[in-house]
């Protein structure tokens, strides 16, 4: 059983679409963070959501934490090839100490 | 650059070997977090370290073990090795005990032939 599920898993579009990334969990996190992985390399850091309703702004990345801190969005606004990548959602379990990982979103974003 | 350095980058062994992984933390990081990513998943949580304290365990097999030193590198061995155990190994590290604000290296490549 997956405790952070993410939807869609593949999301295929042409640059300047837009795109929301969900991020959905039955349990009650403490902070979520969204990372992005490229092929052979660790994932980044992108952001860290802490109080329910947030919602944080990186360029053309907009950042929610739902209300009761179960779920998470990613929005993408005019998409470019660059964000092509795999998007993962993460978070403490609570009282555990363990990282766990979402089942992650793979974007490809067509020129 | 995360600050996090596991070596070695690519290892290929065969099955029924052993190998040990390295992952040195960013400077000040207590914590290690190591993943398992096999093609095409996500990031399967195995174990994590803190100050030296085994804190979590996740999935991990009876095969697997790691320790953190008293320097905060860590270790992640792996034995009897098996076809499956081919992977991408990642170690993370974090300020904390509970973040989730982690710094990942780049990645150990195991091929087990």
């Amino acid at each position: 059983t997956q405790l952070l599920e993410q939807s869609p898993q593949f999301l295929s579009i042409q640059e300047g679409e837009n795109l929301t990334v969900y991020c959905n969990s039955s349990s009650v996190f403490s902070s979520l963070q969204w990372y992005r992985q490229e092929p052979g390399e660790g994932p980044v850091l992108l952001v860290t959501v802490v109080t329910g309703g947030e919602v944080k702004k990186l360029k053309r990345l907009t950042f929610q934490f739902g209300d009761a801190r179960k779920d998470s969005s990613l929005h993408i606004t005019a998409a470019q090839p660059g964000d092509t990548g795999l998007y993962l959602c993460a978070g403490p379990l609570y009282n555990t100490d363990k990282l766990i990982f979402g089942t992650g979103t793979r974007l490809q974003v067509f020129p | 650059d995360s600050g996090v350095t596991q070596t070695p980058k690519h290892l290929i062994t065969a099955t029924g070997q052993r190998v040990t992984l390295r992952c040195s933390p960013r400077s000040g990081d207590l914590s290690v977090y190591w993943y398992q990513q096999s093609l095409d998943q996500g990031l399967q949580f195995l174990i994590h370290y803190y100050n030296g304290e085994e804190r979590a365990k996740g999935n991990i097999l009876e095969r697997f073990s790691a320790q953190q030193f008293p320097d905060l590198h860590s270790e992640l061995n792996l034995s009897s090795l098996e076809l499956g155990d081919s992977a991408l190994y990642f170690c993370a590290s974090s300020t904390h005990r509970d973040s989730g604000t982690a710094f990942f290296g780049q990645g150990t490549r195991l091929t087990v032939v």
